[in-house]
């Protein structure tokens, strides 16, 4: 079966640059989730989106951006990169009902970032 | 706000024996609760969740998880621990769907020969 996939897999960069991580949500999805997980750490929401509207919002710093395109696939961009942004981030997609009787949270395998 | 609190960042169990991760949620409205599995470098995978209907959840690879409305818990369990059972298990919670998970901090379980 289709999973969520996520890209890069990995990607270093310099403090104070940007980056831009990728995720595409298993095929029918409609909700896309974006998670932040840094080391020996639990994942933290960050923020998600339904329909291409941003639908709800956690600890997401100024400095990220996000957004779901017309094709179901989000973005997270990140600016002014710095030391703590490592970690690795997580997508997750789901089926929202009434196509789904309750949605479940499939997670892709992540990208991990390091700022140097 | 709804958390969910893992008792024991660190369980060890000996392969063939029971495995019992504990879990305990606060919610202001009945939660949905979930268990996720995460192997070293890997994305996190379901085993199991809660939302309605019967309390008994089954999950894969042997795992089942009883939701206690009584005692706020959700323990994960499974009769006869695998070597390849050894990895973090997260407990997380939400409101409903398309809501964020609330994820504990976790428990790493180590299964020893």
């Amino acid at each position: 079966a289709a999973g969520v996939i996520q890209s890069p897999r990995h990607l270093i960069k310099e403090k104070r640059e940007t980056a831009t991580l990728k995720c595409y949500p298993i095929p029918r999805h409609d909700t896309v989730y974006w998670y932040q997980q840094g080391p020996g750490q639990d994942p933290q929401f960050l923020i998600s989106f339904y329909e291409k509207m941003q639908s709800d919002k956690g600890s997401i710093p100024d400095r990220f951006s996000a957004q779901q395109f017309s094709d179901y696939h989000s973005e997270l961009n990140m600016s002014s990169l710095e030391l703590g942004d490592s970690a690795l981030y997580f997508c997750a997609s789901s089926l929202a009902p009434p196509l789904a009787a309750t949605d479940t949270q499939y997670f892709g395998p992540g990208t991990r970032l390091t700022v140097l | 706000a709804q958390s969910v609190t893992q008792l024991g960042s660190h369980v060890s169990v000996s392969e063939g024996a029971l495995v019992l991760l504990r879990c305990n949620y606060s919610s202001s409205v009945p939660p949905y609760l979930f268990w996720y599995v995460q192997y070293p470098n890997q994305g996190l995978q379901l085993l199991l969740k809660y939302t309605t209907g019967a309390t008994l959840v089954k999950g894969i690879n042997g795992f089942e998880a009883e939701f206690k409305k009584s005692e706020t818990s959700f323990h994960l369990t499974k009769p006869s621990a695998h070597m390849s059972d050894a990895a973090e298990y997260f407990c997380a919670v939400s409101v409903g769907s398309g809501y964020a998970l609330n994820f504990g901090k976790g428990t790493s379980l180590l299964v020893t020969p």
